[in-house]
């Protein structure tokens, strides 16, 4: 049980921003909310993580609810480059089935 | 930093061989993670170490599965005997104390079993 939710797929144009959001509705007080992309296939690489507040970082933004029942991850600019599969895992490194996301120009 | 080393890149096997995958976590990590990736189910977590110590082996998929860390800089996923359901891809992972689920993934072995 991945306690997560996730579109399985979504589109993005190239520069735009891409806001994937993730339901969490389980979440324990002390569960921090972890993302991270697999491109192609290569091994997942870590983006951000956060507990409560909003976080930022030089790869992209976590925005997470105040009931931190869901969180969304934008990607300020999109490039083709962020085409990947998206996890947003909070329980016990267990990844679901993610949100492919593609980037098109 | 060299990241999280897996050797080999590729394994091409056939059923009832032994296969040995390895992995070199990054120095300074304190945990390591073995992972398993097929289309039909995803990442798997298989079994996870905190100190060379196995702390949770609930997703090794049976007995012929096993895995060592005999010290903080290596560790082995052994599969004996091999069959075809175990082609996959396999991922080591580490992390640091304090950020458990920070995990810094490696390249991952491509493993078939014909």
């Amino acid at each position: 049980d991945a306690k997560t939710t996730q579109p399985p797929s979504m589109d993005c144009a190239e520069g735009r921003a891409a806001n994937l959001p993730c339901n969490h509705s389980t979440i324990s007080g002390n569960e921090y909310v972890y993302w991270y992309r697999q491109i192609h296939s290569q091994g997942p690489q870590y983006i951000i993580h956060g507990l409560k507040n909003n976080e930022t970082n030089e790869m992209a933004s976590l925005i997470i609810t105040e009931d931190r029942k869901s969180s969304t991850l934008i990607l300020p600019h999109a490039t083709l480059r962020d085409t990947a599969v998206y996890y947003c895992i909070v329980y016990k490194l267990i990844f679901g089935t993610g949100t492919r996301l593609q980037v098109f120009p | 930093d060299a990241g999280v080393i897996q050797s080999p890149r590729h394994e091409v096997t056939e059923m009832g061989q032994e296969v040995t995958l390895r992995c070199k976590p990054i120095s300074g990590h304190d945990y390591l993670f073995w992972y398993r990736q097929t289309m039909m189910r995803g990442l798997e977590l298989l079994i996870y170490f905190n100190n060379n110590v196995p702390i949770d082996d609930s997703g090794m998929p049976e007995d012929r599965f096993s895995a060592k860390m005999p010290n903080a800089s290596f560790s082995t996923l052994k599969i004996q005997p091999s069959e075809p359901r175990d082609s996959a891809v396999y991922f080591c992972a580490s992390s640091p104390t304090g950020v458990v689920e920070k995990l810094f993934f490696g390249s991952g072995t491509q493993l078939s079993v014909l």
